[in-house]
This record gives C-alpha cells, sequence and structure tokens, in this order.
C-alpha cells in the first residue's frame, strides 16, 4: 500500500468552476499535511499546510484534513487558466528527516 | 532570499561520466533533500541531511553520494552515469521537521546516453 494516494487525473474543470483534488494516507500517526503546485517543467511549491482537523483558508484554496478518515483535500474556488498545474500531497509521518512522503499528483486542468 | 538554488539547469551525460549537482540554500535551514522525479512516479528521496557534517540515505541512495559541509550547500555527485538516472533532480530544504515545510530550488534536468 502506498503512503499517500491520489487520482492522477486529469481533472477538467471549467474556469470560474471549484476543483475538488483528493489525497488519501495510509499511516494514522501521520502529523503535518502539504499541498504543493507543480507547473509543467517546474519545481514543487508549497501552497499549503494543515496540521489540525477541519478547513484551512487561503485566499482562493481551502485544505480539508480528516484525521479519522486518513483523507486531505485542497479546494480552489474561481478556477483560474493559470491554476493548470500538477498538485501533489505530501504527508509527515513522523520528526524524522525521512518521514516526508508525496503522492504522485493530480493534473489540473482549467478550460476557459 | 534567493531561497534553494541549484546548477546547471540542464546536463547531457555520457554513459560512465561524473558530475556533481549543486545546490545552495540561504535560510539557515538545518534540514535539505535530494529527490529525484519521474514522469508518474512522484519525488523520491536519495539522501538527505539533518546538518553540516551529517548525512544518511533515503529511499533511492545507489548510484550517488552527497556531502554537507556547511548549513549552506549540500551537492550531489553522480558516479559512473547510467541511462536509469536520467531524470529531474531536485535539491529542498527545511527549518525543522516536526511541521516538515519543504522549499524546493528549480531542479536540474540530467540525461544520460
Amino acid at each position: 500500500q502506498k503512503e499517500v494516494e491520489q487520482n492522477s487525473g486529469p481533472l477538467s474543470v471549467p474556469e470560474g468552476a471549484i476543483a475538488s483534488l483528493n489525497c488519501t494516507y495510509s499511516d494514522r500517526v501521520s502529523q503535518s499535511f502539504f499541498w504543493y503546485r507543480q507547473y509543467s517543467g517546474k519545481s514543487p511549491e508549497l501552497i499549503m499546510s494543515i496540521y489540525s482537523n477541519g478547513d484551512k483558508e487561503d485566499g482562493r484554496f481551502t485544505a480539508q484534513l480528516n484525521k479519522a478518515s486518513q483523507y486531505v483535500s485542497l479546494l480552489i474556488r474561481d478556477s483560474q487558466p493559470s491554476d493548470s498545474a500538477t498538485y501533489l500531497c505530501a504527508v509527515n509521518k513522523g520528526t524524522g528527516a525521512n518521514n516526508l512522503f508525496f503522492g504522485t499528483g493530480t493534473r489540473l486542468t482549467v478550460i476557459p | 532570499n534567493a531561497g534553494v538554488t541549484q546548477t546547471p539547469k540542464f546536463r547531457i551525460l555520457k554513459i560512465g561520466q561524473s558530475m556533481t549537482l549543486q545546490c545552495t540554500q540561504d535560510m539557515n535551514h538545518n534540514y535539505m533533500y535530494w529527490y529525484r522525479q519521474d514522469p508518474g512516479m512522484g519525488l523520491k528521496l536519495i539522501y538527505y541531511s539533518v546538518g553540516a557534517g551529517i548525512t544518511d540515505k533515503g529511499e533511492v541512495p545507489n548510484g550517488y553520494n552527497v556531502s554537507r559541509s556547511t548549513t549552506e550547500d549540500f551537492p550531489l555527485r553522480l558516479e559512473l552515469a547510467a541511462p536509469s538516472q536520467t531524470s529531474v533532480y531536485f535539491c529542498a530544504s527545511s527549518y525543522d521537521t516536526n511541521r516538515h515545510e519543504q522549499y524546493f530550488g528549480p531542479g536540474t534536468r540530467l540525461t544520460v546516453t
């Protein structure tokens, strides 16, 4: 079983719609959770961190964490063509330096 | 702050050649990492360092070596390059491993032919 699982997509949404990206993780002891955005040919960029159950909002982005269901999601409101990218979910299992695990990413396309 | 910088951006190597990928960070982070990213395979940890003078293997260390003589620099050495090492290499750093927010450099695209 993979540590972090994401649907590879592609996920296509029209401009202005809400994009919903999902991620599940295998280890219940996981403590912190991240969403990275990666444009084609570029490096991953940290866009959201979440550490406790519930929602965390930052501008058009909302991260949602449900530790009981081992589920993290990212909502992008009012999607723009510039949001078209691959979104990587990352999960920190503990305090060791080798305890951050990445999903393979979901490719999002926002259609003008 | 420049953040994490990497050189070179692109490189083509012949089989059996060696090279060093450079990584520097100016955020005074103790923790540094090297990843490789292959299409559809996600990020794989090659080596990491918890501070100057301390390094350890990640998930895919074979064919690579690292050193960490200063807090700022974390070079990755490829000895005897093989086609399987064709990949995009990212260096990253973090302030701690408690929250573990990692910040990435721009990457090096390496082709071994």
